[in-house]
Formats: C-alpha cells, structure tokens, sequence
C-alpha cells in the first residue's frame, strides 16, 4: 500500500533552517511528483510546491520563491523540504502528498510540526 | 491566480441530515482538475472526491459531488459521526494550483 512517512517535529529559533523528510514506499517513486503542503494552526492548507519524482525539476509558490528547496533521493525514495530563513509565522505542520502540480493529491504523509520560537 | 471561494465557513447539522458544501472558482476552470478533500481533527487531508464526480474506493456513496459552470458542491447525502470535519477544495488545472479556505462541518 502506498505510504508517505514524514520526520519528526522540529522546533527552530528564527533565522535557522529546517528540512522535513517524506519517505515513500508502496509506488514506482519516479512515476510521480510530491508536493508540499502547510497548514499553520487553526488555519487552511496553503499549496507550497512540488518536485518532480523523477528529476530535480522543483515548482516553487511564489511566496516562497529564494527560501525554499525542494529535493528527490531516488535512491531511498524521499523527498525533502529544506525552509530557510525561518519566521515566527512559518510555525505550522508541513505534509507531504503525492502528486504534481497538475494533479489531485491523493496519498498525504501524516504531517510534520515545525515550531519557529525564540 | 484561481481564487476558490467555499461557503459557507461552518455548518451545523445533526447526524442524519444532509450537508451542501459549496466551492466556487474566481475564473472559468474545468471540473476535471478539482478535487475534496476531509480533514478531521489532527489528521491529515485525505482525498474524498475529483473530477467532480468520481470516488476513491472506500468512499462511502453518501458522498457525491457536482459542478455547474465555476461552481462546484460537495453533498454529504445523511451524515454520520466520522463525517464532522473539515472540507476543502482544490483546483489543480491552473497554475499555481490553490485550495479554498475550509468548510467545517460540526454537530449542532
């Protein structure tokens, strides 16, 4: 069956930069993008970005244009989102799904609490 | 960019009744590239509909969905306890893809 499995929560101080794994497993990786998702709390989903499963080609949400990556190790079926700079209003739960750009989504990973405090 | 405007915020029903969720598209878009997704508290999305029509298997038939021009509606047809959650919808065919802000629907 198809399965995404996020990392663990992170908390961060502002500035730092946190990266959020997303291992695949049950699909043909290369067939398929992931795209990224966040939600801070108590809030809707916001649409972040997605990469291709097969390539480093990354799309990118125009607010996050210059501090965000986006990454595949095809090796080990993961993804990888790398958020730098980070802000106190970045404190939400990041999940991964699979599907592009063009696509529903419809495997998600159980979700990632990134918490951004001084 | 396709702004999906959903109405109304919150619903309040009891269990049996029937719940209409509405999504509606700031520009002209086809249905084929819209999708439903439920959030229940703590969980992440899952999928619930696309198309605007068409199931995932182990979606209940209660559910069905519908378009009419930039229009689209979600229809729980009698609701049950695990049916309270959020909703949301996402366009998918225009670039960049964009999800409305959420129904929730609760027990009343």
């Amino acid at each position: 069956q198809v399965q995404l499995v996020q990392s663990g929560g992170e908390v961060k101080k502002p500035g730092a930069s946190v990266k959020v794994s997303c291992k695949a497993s049950g699909y043909t990786f290369t067939s398929f993008g992931i795209t990224w998702v966040r939600q801070a709390p108590g809030q809707g989903l916001e649409w972040m970005g997605w990469i291709a499963g097969y390539n480093t080609n990354a799309h990118y949400a125009q607010k996050f244009q210059g501090r965000v990556a986006m990454t595949t190790d095809i090796s080990t079926t993961t993804a990888y989102m790398e958020l730098r700079s980070l802000r106190s209003d970045d404190t939400a739960v990041y999940f991964c799904a699979r599907g592009s750009g063009y696509e529903l989504l419809d495997y998600w990973g159980q979700g990632t609490l990134v918490t951004v405090s001084s | 960019e396709i702004v999906l405007t959903q109405s109304p915020g919150t619903l309040s029903l009891s269990p049996g009744e029937r719940a209409s969720l509405s999504c509606r598209a700031s520009q002209s878009m086809s249905g084929s590239s819209l999708a439903w997704y439920q959030q229940r508290a703590g969980q992440a999305p899952r999928l619930l509909m696309y198309g605007p029509s068409s199931r995932p298997s182990g979606i209940p038939d209660r559910f069905s969905g519908s378009a009419s021009g930039a229009d689209f509606t979600l229809t729980i047809s009698r609701l049950e306890p695990e049916d309270f959650a959020v909703y949301y919808c996402h366009q998918f065919g225009s670039s960049p893809p964009t999800f409305g802000q959420g129904t929730k629907v609760e027990i009343k």
